[in-house]
């Protein structure tokens, strides 16, 4: 099974409001990912977990938060967001330094 | 400089016909891996094909193959027999093993729209 759940599907959320993505993934991959895409382009990489630890973050506005409560779960939590962060938000899991499996995606529209 | 390069944004192939899908890429390291991802307009990213720089066969999966051809820096996806399932944006993407690092680096994508 390679399957990685995200929730919600798609969210609306105003600029003042606070928010969370959730990922989730049981295959025991040792590495979770978030993942930002605009429309037309390659995804770019927010953050990395390995082993429950941030081992990247690229340079990532505060206003996005990530928190890894265990191995299977990624929270991306989203705070005073701006229109311009409206995206498709992806999250990844991996083991080793393998391929990466990735989720549906979580459609973010910031107004 | 541009570490994966896509040079064909959109690609039409005919049911049934293959189609080569363009990717070549550039590094230092000796050790790397090379993925390809189909992105349908759902919007998930599904992992198609690996190929290990150290690999001496070109990697095949299904109607999937890779054509590496190291020396060029190149690592084409080939589809055989297309499906009209097959309209989806393609990634070819590299991970360079010597820096120990988790992220891949995505090129610029490929549109490919099958028609019957």
């Amino acid at each position: 099974d390679t399957e990685v759940t995200q929730t919600p599907k798609h969210l609306v959320m105003g600029m003042t409001n606070k928010k969370s993505l959730k990922c989730e993934q049981h295959m025991g991959h040792r590495a979770m990912y978030w993942y930002k895409q605009k429309a037309k382009k390659p995804p770019e990489l927010m953050f990395v977990y390995s082993y429950e630890k941030l081992s990247i973050n690229e340079s990532v506005p505060s206003r996005f938060s990530p928190e890894c409560p265990n191995s299977s779960l990624l929270n991306l939590h989203l705070h005073a967001l701006q229109p311009e962060d409206s995206a498709l938000y992806l999250c990844a899991s991996s083991q080793d330094y393998s391929e990466q499996y990735f989720g549906p995606g979580t459609r973010l529209t910031v107004t | 400089a541009q570490k994966i390069t896509q040079t064909q944004p959109g690609m039409f192939v005919q049911e049934k016909e293959a189609v080569t899908l363009d990717c070549t890429y550039d590094t230092s390291d000796q050790s790397y891996g090379l993925f390809w991802y189909k992105q349908p307009s759902s919007g998930e990213m599904i992992f198609l094909i690996y190929q290990g720089s150290y690999d001496e066969q070109n990697a095949t999966e299904g109607r999937y193959s890779l054509n590496f051809q190291k020396a060029r820096k190149s690592a084409n996806l080939v589809i055989s027999a297309s499906q009209l399932g097959d309209s989806a944006m393609y990634f070819c993407a590299m991970r360079e093993f010597a820096y120990n690092t988790d992220k891949l680096i995505f090129g610029t994508g490929t549109r490919l729209q099958v028609f019957p």
